[in-house]
């Protein structure tokens, strides 16, 4: 089972440039997230996707943009990257955003970027 | 804003010993999530607590929930060097989007 695929798994940028961060999800989840984990600040939101078509703006989206390209698929750009980016993003699925609240979201392995 | 917080932070263990670890958050909320994480891994759900007075439990850890005190606990009983990792609870107050998680409990079980 795939579950929550994201690639790249690491990434090196120079300051000023732009990437996208890929999601993939297989368990027909309706809901998706992206956040970011930074030592000593646990995992902070920063973009997530009610449903295909929707998305709403999390704890942390300065510097960021999303698209839903469908149900599978969220992804994360930069569109010119900071230093203060670097981090290790996680995406995250969950079968709904409401109404189903008893099921946990899945986590992807994580794209570890830095930013020189 | 909800605010979610744990403690300890840190936590050294010795094999054979219990102890808790605490989730408090402001607002109020009708869900709860424990999750853990190995180092350079993804995340795992452990627990998912939906009522007051909720409680599950799993081997040697047992989590509850207490709306009324917003409060979580994990607890872990007769602790084995396989449970060091981190822990983090996860909530949503009353808007289901934005969760919220605490800043993590890093778990160190010694022989």
């Amino acid at each position: 089972n795939a579950g929550v695929t994201q690639t790249p798994k690491f990434q090196v940028l120079k300051t000023g440039q732009s990437m996208t961060l890929q999601c993939a999800q297989d368990m027909n989840h309706n809901s998706m997230y992206w956040y970011r984990q930074d030592p000593g600040m646990g995992l902070r939101l920063i973009y997530y996707s009610a449903s295909e078509g929707t998305t709403d703006k999390g704890e942390v989206p300065n510097g960021y943009n999303v698209s839903r390209l469908n149900k599978r698929e969220f992804s994360l750009r930069l569109e010119s990257a900071a230093p203060s980016q670097t981090s290790v993003y996680f995406c995250a699925s969950s079968e709904a955003l409401t109404g189903a609240p008893g099921q946990p979201q899945h986590f992807g392995d994580g794209t570890r970027l830095s930013i020189l | 804003e909800l605010k979610v917080e744990q403690n300890p932070l840190f936590l050294s263990m010795q094999e054979g010993k219990n102890y808790t670890i605490y989730c408090n958050y402001s607002t109020t909320s009708d869900r709860l999530y424990w999750y853990r994480q190995d180092p350079g891994k993804s995340l795992e759900s452990l627990f998912v607590l939906l009522s007051n007075g909720a409680v599950k439990q799993e081997g040697r850890l047992m989590a509850s929930l207490d709306t009324k005190a917003r409060l979580s606990t994990l607890h872990i009983t007769a602790a084995v060097h396989d449970l060091s990792a981190t822990y983090f609870c996860l909530t949503g107050g009353t808007s289901y989007g934005k969760l919220t998680f605490g800043q993590g409990t890093i778990l160190t079980v010694h022989p």
